[in-house]
């Protein structure tokens, strides 16, 4: 059964403090690792997609980077409107669709 | 370009009711996914549906059902509500499962009650 394991649950930090978000992974024939932001009752937000180990990806603050186990969402020099859940989701090769993290809740202080 | 359209966004039913959820996918997509959120199980996948073929199916009970029409747009219904049904109904669309990321719509607050 694939799993998804994201940690922390919840992190606060200080505008401009840079961290890590991590999203463990165990699927079957990995076919892609997505990153979603979530902010309160919307949807998902698509970040990125990554396919094999090794490949990273960025965005304005946020780097997302595939070992063959995790996935790691760096956070450079947050902002307060960085604050928002952030959830990992694998697509394995079976036919269960995308098996979610629970997500990390990020909050950013001015 | 318009996004994925969830209606309604909000609905409270009564316990042993049915109800029927839509989902219009961005244009040019043919794959819309279900998926359920809710606190204590996160996201949960429910179904996928391909050029109106359900391709894949969570692990749900039989009251969960979908189905897309020719111009992609889905919809979901789940009969005899009950309370452990309230959830954040959310719809993804991709213009091909897994090559791209998934964009989702806002969804659909659900209430049972």
């Amino acid at each position: 059964e694939d799993q998804v394991t994201q940690s922390p649950e919840a992190l606060r930090l200080q505008e401009g403090e840079s961290s890590s978000l991590n999203c463990s992974y165990t699927v079957s024939g990995l076919r892609g690792l997505f990153w979603y932001r979530q902010d309160p009752g919307k949807g998902p937000e698509f970040l990125f997609t990554l396919y094999s180990a090794g490949e990273e990806k960025e965005k304005e603050r946020l780097k997302a980077t595939l070992t063959k186990k995790e996935s790691f969402l760096h956070i450079t020099a947050p902002k307060p409107e960085d604050s928002a859940t952030y959830l990992c989701a694998a697509r394995g090769g079976g036919a269960d669709g995308l098996t979610f993290g629970k997500g990390t809740h990020l909050i950013i202080q001015p | 370009k318009a996004g994925v359209t969830q209606t309604p966004r909000y609905l409270i039913k009564t316990r042993g009711q049915q109800v029927t959820l839509s989902c219009s996918p961005i244009s040019g997509h043919r794959s819309v996914s279900w998926y359920q959120q809710t606190p204590g199980q996160g996201l949960q996948f429910l179904f996928e549906y391909f050029s109106e073929t359900q391709r894949n199916k969570g692990n749900f009970p039989g009251r969960f059902s979908g189905r897309q029409f020719s111009n992609s747009r889905s919809e979901m219904n789940v009969s005899t509500l009950e309370l452990g049904d309230s959830a954040l109904y959310l719809c993804a669309s991709s213009s091909e499962t897994v090559l791209y990321g998934y964009t989702f719509g806002s969804g659909t607050r659900l209430t049972v009650v």
